[in-house]
């Protein structure tokens, strides 16, 4: 079985200050690791993944993510958030040996001018 | 590169009727392709996986008879909502997998399907 857990259902930081958005993992084997963002009535939008390799993976739009496999994590961040940045953002894993991507519940950000 | 689009981007209906959604792969191959729902404010749930040229696989819960999947080549794939009824009014959201990197998911933009 694999799992996602997003513990903030909401994120507000102001414009130009740093941003995080937490996400943790579950599954029996090896993880791909995903974020997509989500902007209204839209589909989700790639934004970068963790295969193997670099425990720090970059994306699209500035933003990177941290693999840490001890503390079973995949926080997604960007040094300066833009007010364009306010979304709803998904992190998402799949166990290698599985072809499902199970999501989180989905971090709703805004970003105030 | 990696670009799926979806057809219509919103429907109304009347109930009873039945309602076909396009995926489409625009600028790869795609092995796999996948059929969500999304429900306001909530995260994505799989309705169904296909693979070109075989049967759909449904998960747990999804009727496979209501829910029609046809998959007729690596670039598209449809959604038929059969005899559709107000409470199948939700965001329909594909996605595909490429050739060339089959452990990423590309989504469409999402289909809006009101039924009155």
């Amino acid at each position: 079985a694999q799992s996602v857990a997003q513990p903030e259902d909401q994120v507000n930081v102001a414009e130009g200050n740093p941003l995080t958005v937490k996400c943790t993992y579950s599954v029996s084997g090896n993880p791909y690791l995903f974020w997509y963002v989500q902007y209204p009535n839209r589909g989700l939008q790639f934004l970068l993944k963790y295969i193997t390799g670099d425990n720090l993976v970059k994306g699209s739009y500035g933003f990177e993510a941290e693999f840490n496999k001890s503390q079973t994590s995949f926080h997604l961040k960007k040094p300066s958030a833009l007010v364009s940045d306010s979304a709803l953002y998904f992190c998402a894993v799949r166990d290698r040996n599985d072809y499902k991507l199970s999501f989180g519940a989905g971090t709703t950000v805004t970003v105030r001018a | 590169g990696a670009v799926v689009s979806q057809h219509p981007s919103r429907v109304i209906c009347k109930s009873g009727t039945s309602v076909k959604i396009e995926c489409r792969s625009l600028d790869f191959q795609a092995t796999t392709m996948f059929w969500y729902r999304q429900f306001p404010k909530q995260s994505l749930m799989l309705m169904a996986t296909s693979n070109e040229g075989s049967k759909a696989t449904y998960e747990q819960g999804v009727e496979k008879d209501k829910f029609l999947i046809n998959h007729a080549s690596l670039t598209l794939s449809t959604l038929t909502v059969t005899s559709a009824h107000p409470e199948d009014s939700s965001f329909y959201i594909c996605s595909a997998e490429r050739l060339e990197a089959e452990e990423t998911q590309y989504f469409g933009p999402g289909t809006r399907l009101l039924v009155l």
